[in-house]
């Protein structure tokens, strides 16, 4: 089982639609969680961190869930500028990604 | 200013060729990260360096040799590199261990 496993879509939006992305991991030590955003050939880029009690910034919303191992992306009113790759991240012993959700918002 | 930056941000080299990585942060991060990303898959760790020191080696060849000559600079040597090591490397910082990472832009390598 690999330690942190992303659905790697496709998700194809319209503008305006709510998507969700779920990312779960193995390691229950784990202590510190991440969203990042990768365009295509560029690197990633810090979205959120995702705290016990949830975070919200904007039109984006993390969720953790430790009892089930998994954390959750919610993006509202999605743009077109929000297509890209979100990579989850998990830090345990050290940083571990998941293999990414290709999002792709359309008009 | 959350900046990491690296040079060169493309690199060609032969498989005889001895080339270096470098990588600068300015954010008074104590801890440094060598990741290798292949196309569509996600950044594999390669190295960690914390307060200057290597504290993690993920079993990389010796063929990368990573070298921290000071806390904001973080270089990766590279000698006799193999075509399938043509990828993405990426650098990142982060305050100390366990906290966000901040990627630079990356090195894209290509072997030949």
């Amino acid at each position: 089982r690999k330690e942190v496993e992303q659905d790697p879509g496709p998700f194809n939006v319209p503008e305006g639609a709510t998507v969700a992305f779920n990312c779960t991991y193995s390691n229950s030590a784990s202590q510190s969680f991440f969203w990042y955003r990768q365009d295509c050939r560029k690197e990633p880029k810090l979205l959120m961190s995702v705290y016990s009690s949830g975070n919200e910034d904007g039109r984006f919303t993390a969720q953790l869930n430790r009892a089930s191992q998994y954390i959750s992306l919610l993006i509202r009113d999605s743009k077109l500028s929000d297509s890209a790759t979100y990579l989850c991240a998990v830090e345990g012993n050290d940083m571990r990604f998941g293999a990414g959700t290709r999002l792709t918002v359309k008009p | 200013d959350t900046e990491v930056t690296q040079t060169p941000k493309h690199l060609v080299m032969g498989m005889t060729n001895k080339k270096s990585l470098k990588c600068e942060q300015h954010m008074g991060h104590r801890a440094m990260y060598w990741y290798k990303q292949k196309a569509k898959k996600p950044p594999e760790l390669m190295f960690v360096y914390s307060y200057e020191k290597l504290s993690i080696n993920e079993s990389v060849p010796s063929r990368f040799s990573p070298e921290c000559p000071n806390s904001s600079l973080l270089n990766l040597h590279l000698h006799a590199l193999q075509p399938e090591d043509s990828a993405l490397y990426l650098c990142a910082s982060s305050p100390d261990g366990y906290l966000e990472q901040y990627f630079g832009p990356g090195t894209r390598l290509t072997v030949t």
